[in-house]
């Protein structure tokens, strides 16, 4: 049972263009959402994340969607760098707050940003 | 502030062995969870420990096991190694105070091997 869904197993964008990262998620009980960089041979770095009753969160040029009716979330990269190439990952917490620790992760996303 | 450190970093071993993987976490931090990563499966969350006690597990078999001491490091121990054991075990360490957002702070990992 997949809770966490990024159904695009890749991305390829151009150096100053748009990245566009999508996640979806079934349930409604998670109350924050995450995501997540990996670069090979590292572990994964928080990049940014939303609260459950925002819509909207921006951290430079990273800016992160959430469409609760939907249950989906989308991370936009602008512009897009190619120091920015890496597996992107989506998370989601359920509410409760005894599940500090534990994160729901997607299957992840590898974005390559092309020169 | 050093970050969350994970030894061994890599591993090799054979059918039916076992293995303990060792995390300390960032200083201050109580909480230590433990992640599996196979590719195409994101991060699977294994278990969570806070104050030298398991606070959530996640749906792996009973080889699985964990601990922590009273200074905040955790090992996990898995024991009959199957060749579906091979990973990248990531451990993650948190605050986990009120109002905490999910993140999590991974280290490298320990890249585990079975043949």
């Amino acid at each position: 049972d997949q809770q966490v869904k990024q159904n695009s197993p890749s991305l390829s964008v151009q150096e100053g263009r748009i990245s566009i990262l999508n996640c979806d998620y079934t349930n409604s009980m998670f109350d924050y959402f995450l995501w997540y960089k990996k670069y090979p041979a590292e572990g994964p770095t928080f990049l940014i994340s939303i609260s459950s009753i925002k819509d909207k969160n921006e951290d430079g040029r990273f800016t992160v969607f959430l469409n609760k009716s939907a249950k989906h979330l989308s991370l936009h990269i602008v512009p897009s760098q190619p120091g920015d190439s890496a597996v992107y990952f989506c998370a989601a917490r359920a509410v409760g707050g005894t599940s500090y620790g534990k994160l729901t992760f997607g299957q992840g996303t590898i974005l390559t940003v092309h020169p | 502030k050093a970050g969350v450190t994970q030894t061994p970093r890599y591993l090799i071993k054979t059918r039916g062995q076992q293995v303990t993987l060792s995390c300390s976490p960032i200083s201050g931090h109580r909480s230590v969870s433990w992640y599996q990563q196979t590719p195409g499966q994101g991060l699977q969350f294994l278990f969570e420990y806070f104050s030298e006690t398991q606070r959530n597990k996640g749906n792996f078999p009973g080889r699985f096991s964990g601990r922590q001491f009273s200074n905040s490091r955790s090992e996990m121990n898995v024991s009959t190694l199957e060749l579906g054991d091979s990973a990248l075990y990531l451990c993650a360490s948190s605050p986990r105070t009120s109002g905490n957002t999910g993140e999590l702070f991974f280290g490298e990992g320990s890249r585990l091997t079975v043949l």
